[in-house]
């Protein structure tokens, strides 16, 4: 089966501009998640979608950072305006619970884009 | 909250040697599960290994073995036979059984194989 794709793979843009990033899970996977991680650290989760609700966005930056999952499936983080400080890698995963017949809470990662910001 | 912490910020082995990674985790929950994920330079976490807690069998997967003391809250990754390809970033990672909930991962070990 295919992964879970993010695009784009790199951005480097000024401080102060906007970014997107992509993420389509897994077919089928209901639940979607995006990660950041910084440099030398482990990822920290920023919001978890079930479906199209976003059921933990606790530590999402809300003054800057916004997400959506129209219709469930695909997912796109924006940050605006982004600052020095986001630069990092975005991680989107992906799962399926339990309930629909996933195994033991098994979290599929995509490849990640790496933002730097100048 | 929970908190996961890996103590060893990088550790090198010889090619076909043993390694442990260390991993210590706090929780007040009783069901959960733990992971140990690779991630090379193409940033791609992949799982290596997972551990339920309410299984006192340490979880084997060919080289990869853990070492789970639940009491302690310890789970170490044992890596046999080291190859090349085992060169990556490892992170130990937790996750509470009900539900599809949040990874927590700890910092990260950079595991070196020289030849």
């Amino acid at each position: 089966e295919a992964g879970v794709v993010q695009s784009p793979r790199y951005k480097i843009i000024e401080k102060k501009q906007p970014v997107a990033f992509w993420c389509n899970p897994i077919s089928g996977h209901n639940t979607l998640y995006w990660y950041l991680q910084n440099l030398g650290q482990g990822p920290e989760l920023l919001i978890r979608y079930e479906n199209e609700e976003a059921v933990d966005d606790s530590q999402l930056p809300k003054d800057r950072f916004s997400a959506e999952r129209l219709k469930g499936v695909d997912s796109t983080l924006k940050i605006q305006p982004a600052e020095l400080g986001d630069s990092a890698v975005y991680l989107c995963a992906s799962s399926l619970d339990r309930v629909h017949g996933g195994r033991r809470n098994e979290q599929f990662f995509g490849p990640g884009t790496r933002l730097t910001v100048l | 909250a929970q908190t996961v912490t890996q103590s060893q910020p990088e550790m090198s082995v010889q090619e076909a040697e043993t390694v442990t990674l260390s991993c210590t985790y706090d929780t007040s929950e009783s069901d959960y599960y733990l992971f140990w994920y690779k991630q090379p330079p193409s940033r791609q976490m992949i799982l290596v290994i997972r551990q339920e807690a309410y299984k006192q069998q340490n979880a084997t997967e060919n080289r990869f073995s853990v070492n789970f003391q639940k009491a302690a809250k310890s789970f170490s990754l044992k890596i046999s036979d080291s190859q090349l390809g085992d060169a990556a970033m490892y992170f130990c990672a937790y996750t509470l059984i009900q539900g599809a909930q949040k990874l927590v991962f700890g910092q990260g070990t950079r595991l070196t194989i020289n030849p």
